[in-house]
């Protein structure tokens, strides 16, 4: 079955390193792949999405790269703020199978600090 | 605005009692997802529906129950059958068929004691 594969958190960073967090996956069809953030007590928000490969996906600075041939969807942003302090997940959606319900990673914890 | 809600975002219950979360969307969106999320870990699908009517059960879906009588709302029922019902639960929507991309509630956070 489907599955992705997210670095282990949490990840500890200054304000304005470079963030790069892992994703890889495993899917049977062609999935369309997703990055979702969730701030402490809250939802899932959309940060970001590609639908085929060599799509990059990107908002708020972050973008993430669609690389079927080594099976990943990394997250990076530049120079990160305090604010960006959440945790990060990586999905898929996979059209090949027909379920649309997305398949998660567990999830990766970035603490900012200033 | 256009967007889901959940209510009540906590909720208390004692061990044996049947209890059940509320989420509506005001999207227009054909399909609705329920997801429970554990400390630390990721996300895992309980019920999904597609249509009004119609709905099927995910990766989790013992001891609990859904239904799907308008298209607005997809309440989901904890049943005392539920072995350990204690998490942080999560409603989702997606538009028709071409979008695959979800919509996330704020999620109630069930404690069960």
């Amino acid at each position: 079955g489907d599955s992705v594969t997210q670095m282990e958190g949490p990840v500890t960073l200054s304000e304005e390193a470079f963030l790069t967090i892992n994703c890889t996956y495993t899917a049977t069809g062609y999935p369309s792949l997703f990055w979702y953030v969730q701030y402490p007590g809250e939802g899932l928000q959309l940060l970001l999405k590609a639908t085929k490969a060599d799509d990059k996906g990107s908002n708020k600075g972050f973008e993430a790269t669609y690389r079927k041939e080594t099976t990943s969807f990394h997250l990076e942003k530049g120079s990160v703020q305090v604010s960006d302090s959440a945790v990060y997940f990586c999905a898929l959606s996979d059209r090949g199978t027909g379920r649309r319900a997305l398949t998660f990673g567990s999830g990766t914890r970035l603490q900012v600090q200033p | 605005d256009g967007g889901i809600t959940q209510s009540p975002k906590y909720l208390f219950r004692k061990e044996g009692q049947n209890v059940t979360l509320s989420c509506e969307q005001n999207l227009n969106h054909d399909a609705m997802y329920w997801y429970r999320q554990d400390p630390g870990q990721g996300l895992r699908l309980i019920y999904y529906s597609q249509i009004v009517n119609d709905f099927q059960k995910g990766d989790i879906a013992e001891g609990y129950s859904v239904s799907r009588e308008k298209k607005e709302s997809f309440p989901l029922t904890v049943t005392s059958a539920q072995k350990n019902p204690t998490a942080f639960y999560l409603c989702a929507s997606s538009a028709g068929a071409a979008s695959y991309e979800q919509y996330f509630g704020p999620g109630t956070r069930l404690t069960v004691t």
